[in-house]
């Protein structure tokens, strides 16, 4: 059975920092993993996807690394804003094991002006 | 494309009632999930068809729990006598097949209060 941690549970920084997020899965045969952003009471918005035999996938500030073998992937955000508050979730969709994604706990990030 | 939909966004429902959620996905999206949500907690996967076809079902989804999707394009989860456990976010999600990703894009989702 796949599990998916994500430390740490909760994060708070002061603005302008940069940050890392960590994803760890427990069976390397995964198809793709996503980085999710949710804010209080709302769904999931997509932020980035690595496919399994990608290394790393970037869009503006965000860079998601994936090390596969390891079980591992990383969310760097550069230069945090308050705008970034929100619950970042990661998750992965195993090989040949249907459609559904195997999501992580999520890291609650406050950025404080 | 104005994205996936679900309707309603909150539901208040006495302990022992029956509620159905609607779920719209992205025009022409084959494929469409269903997965819920407890507070603090990641969402995790209920149930998904591919156009009408019900193809995976997980245990959480148990006898009281029914899903349609009856001509491939809207779907509906209906909970029968609910318990106070059900209170949960309910997120629906849809992917086209024909992609190479298969990316999944998520609704706002159905909050669930049981009494």
């Amino acid at each position: 059975k796949q599990e998916v941690t994500q430390i740490p549970a909760a994060l708070s920084v002061p603005e302008g920092e940069n940050l890392v997020l960590n994803c760890s899965f427990t069976d390397s045969a995964i198809y793709n993993l996503q980085w999710f952003r949710q804010d209080p009471g709302k769904g999931l918005t997509s932020l980035l996807l690595i496919q399994s035999s990608q290394r790393e996938q970037t869009s503006g500030r965000l860079n998601a690394s994936l090390d596969k073998s390891s079980g591992r992937s990383t969310l760097y955000i550069a230069a945090s804003q308050p705008g970034d508050s929100a619950t970042y979730l990661c998750a992965v969709r195993r090989e040949n094991a249907g459609n559904m994604l195997t999501f992580g706990g999520g890291t609650r990030l406050m950025v404080k002006p | 494309d104005t994205g996936v939909s679900q309707d309603p966004r909150h539901k208040i429902t006495k302990r022992g009632q029956n509620v159905t959620f609607r779920c719209d996905p992205i025009s022409e999206h084959n494929r469409l999930y269903w997965y819920r949500q407890t507070l603090g907690q990641g969402p995790e996967f209920l149930t998904y068809f591919q156009n009408e076809a019900q193809l995976e079902k997980s245990r959480l989804l148990s006898d009281r729990f029914s899903a349609e999707r009856p001509k491939g394009s809207f779907s509906t989860l209906e909970i029968q006598r609910t318990e106070q456990g059900d209170s949960a976010m309910y997120l629906c999600a849809s992917s086209d097949l024909g992609t190479i990703y298969n990316e999944q894009f998520f609704g706002p989702g159905t909050r669930l209060t049981v009494l």
